[in-house]
């Protein structure tokens, strides 16, 4: 497995502004992945963070609102932008450490409200 | 998107007893994987599956990749105080890719 950190842990922010959360990897990783999950609910994909290229990003999941930068192996953003209530919801990094193990594991997550 | 359904929705038990739950798709995975969240934490990864009819435990907990391909068992033995949380699982196609779609969710609560 792998040791993985995120930054913040938690915020709260106003409507309109934008939020940079940080994903980091203790180890070298093939595959980093942003979650959401709303409260009380399940996990959802946003996006596959690819390194030196853009985002994939998942059915109703766009760059302009979740613009993703994965520099290196080992660390990767997710921004929401122009938030609003609606974004309110907790942001989920997970990795998966190597070719042909589909297995993933998630950082603590960013408990993100939008007032 | 892909409808991983889990039953139950929650649970209530007493310490010690056995705990089932499963989750259904309507699709054929490839991939089953079972985790455990607890309140403000991530998900944490108990049991991978990746063969039909494939039974892999981890210390209490066991799982099966269903037969079907279409479903997965979750079942813990003798049940403690530190199994309360949600349970998820996830589920892959082939050829899809590390995309994997959660489950609803079962809400397990202990009762000592």
């Amino acid at each position: 497995s792998a040791v993985i950190s995120q930054k913040p842990s938690r915020d709260i922010c106003q409507r309109g502004t934008s939020l940079t959360i940080q994903c980091q990897v203790d180890s070298q990783v093939t595959m980093m992945f942003w979650y959401r999950q709303q409260p009380g609910q399940s996990l959802t994909l946003i996006a596959t963070a690819n390194q030196g290229s853009e985002a994939t990003y998942e059915s109703g999941f766009v760059i302009d609102k979740f613009p993703i930068s994965r520099p290196n192996l080992t660390f990767s953003t997710l921004t929401v932008s122009n938030m609003s209530p609606e974004d309110s919801s907790i942001y989920l990094c997970s990795v998966s450490t190597g070719t042909g193990s589909y297995e993933q594991y998630f950082g603590p997550g960013t408990r993100l409200t939008v007032t | 998107g892909q409808q991983l359904n889990q039953s139950p929705q929650s649970m209530f038990i007493q310490e010690g007893e056995d705990v089932s739950m499963n989750c259904t798709s309507s699709s054929i995975f490839n991939t089953w994987l079972w985790y455990k969240q607890d309140p403000g934490e991530g998900p944490v990864l108990l049991i991978a599956l990746y063969k039909a009819g494939e039974l892999t435990s981890n210390g209490r907990l066991t799982a099966q990749f269903g037969i079907t391909r279409k479903d997965s068992f979750l079942n813990i033995s003798a049940s403690i105080p530190s199994d309360v949380g949600i349970y998820f699982c996830a589920g892959r196609f082939l050829n899809t890719g590390n995309q994997f779609y959660f489950g609803t969710g079962t809400s397990l609560t202990v009762i000592p």
